[in-house]
C-alpha cells in the first residue's frame, strides 16, 4: 500500500545543532507539505513543494530550510536548532488536483 | 491574526448524543473547507469537505453545515461514540492562493461512555 512515513517518530537534540527530519511518500504526489503543530495554534505551514526542485516558504518558515530532489522525498532541516522549535512536525503530501492531504505520523522534537 | 478560529479547545460528550464542533473564519476568499481527525501519536486524517456552494454535507454519522453570511462552520457527530474522542481541526482552503489550506487551533473532543 501506498504511504507517507516520517522518520524518527522522536528526537532530541540540543540548541544549536543540525536537525533533518525526513518525508518519504509512495503516492507519486506532486505536492508536499511541512506543518508543526503547537498548543493552541494547530497546524502551521513551514515550507511546501509543488514538484522537483520547488520549495516555497510557509507561515513560519524562519530557521528551517527544505529541498526536493525526487518526487518521494522532503527533507525539513532545522539549520541552529532552538527551544522555540520544540515542536510536533507533520509532513503531508497529496495530487496536485486535490485539496485533501495525507499526513505522515509526526515526529516529536524536542529541542534542549 | 489566526484566519480560522476554533474557539472552543474541548468538548465533552455523552455516548450517544450529539457532538457538535465549531469553527468561525474571516477570510471571505476562503472556498472550500475540512474537518481532519486526530488521534494521539497519529496524524490528521481527513473526515468531510464542504465547497462554499453548498450549506450542507453529510457522511453517516458526520455533517457539515455551512453558513458563510455568518463566516462559520459546524461539524456534527450524531450519534457520538467513544472512537470519536480526537482532536478536531477545521481547514479552510482560500481561492486565490495555490489549493494551500489554513487551519484552526483544534478542538479536544471527549466521548464519555
Amino acid at each position: 500500500d501506498a504511504e507517507i512515513t516520517q522518520s524518527p517518530r522522536h528526537k532530541i537534540t540540543e540548541t544549536g545543532r543540525q536537525v533533518t527530519l525526513a518525508c518519504h511518500q509512495t503516492w507519486n504526489h506532486n505536492n508536499m507539505f511541512w506543518y508543526r503543530q503547537d498548543l493552541g495554534h494547530g497546524l502551521r505551514l513551514i515550507h511546501y513543494s509543488y514538484g522537483v526542485q520547488d520549495t516555497n516558504k510557509g507561515e513560519v518558515s524562519d530557521g528551517y530550510s527544505v529541498s526536493r530532489s525526487n518526487t518521494e522525498d522532503l527533507p525539513l532541516t532545522l539549520e541552529s536548532a532552538a527551544s522555540s522549535q520544540t515542536s510536533v512536525y507533520f509532513c503531508a503530501s497529496r495530487t496536485a488536483k486535490n485539496t485533501e492531504a495525507f499526513f505522515g505520523q509526526g515526529t516529536r522534537l524536542t529541542v534542549v | 491574526d489566526q484566519q480560522v478560529k476554533q474557539n472552543s479547545p474541548s468538548l465533552s460528550v455523552q455516548e450517544g448524543r450529539i457532538s457538535i464542533l465549531n469553527c468561525d473564519y474571516t477570510n471571505s476568499m476562503f472556498d472550500y473547507f475540512l474537518w481532519y481527525k486526530k488521534y494521539p501519536a497519529e496524524g490528521p486524517t481527513f473526515l468531510i469537505s464542504i465547497s462554499s456552494i453548498k450549506d450542507k454535507n453529510e457522511d453517516g454519522r458526520f455533517t457539515v453545515f455551512l453558513n458563510k453570511s455568518a463566516k462559520h462552520l459546524s461539524l456534527h457527530i450524531v450519534p457520538s461514540q467513544p472512537g470519536d474522542s480526537a482532536v478536531y481541526f477545521c481547514a479552510a482552503r482560500a481561492n486565490n492562493a495555490g489549493n494551500m489550506l489554513t487551519f484552526g487551533g483544534g478542538t479536544r473532543l471527549m466521548v464519555k461512555p
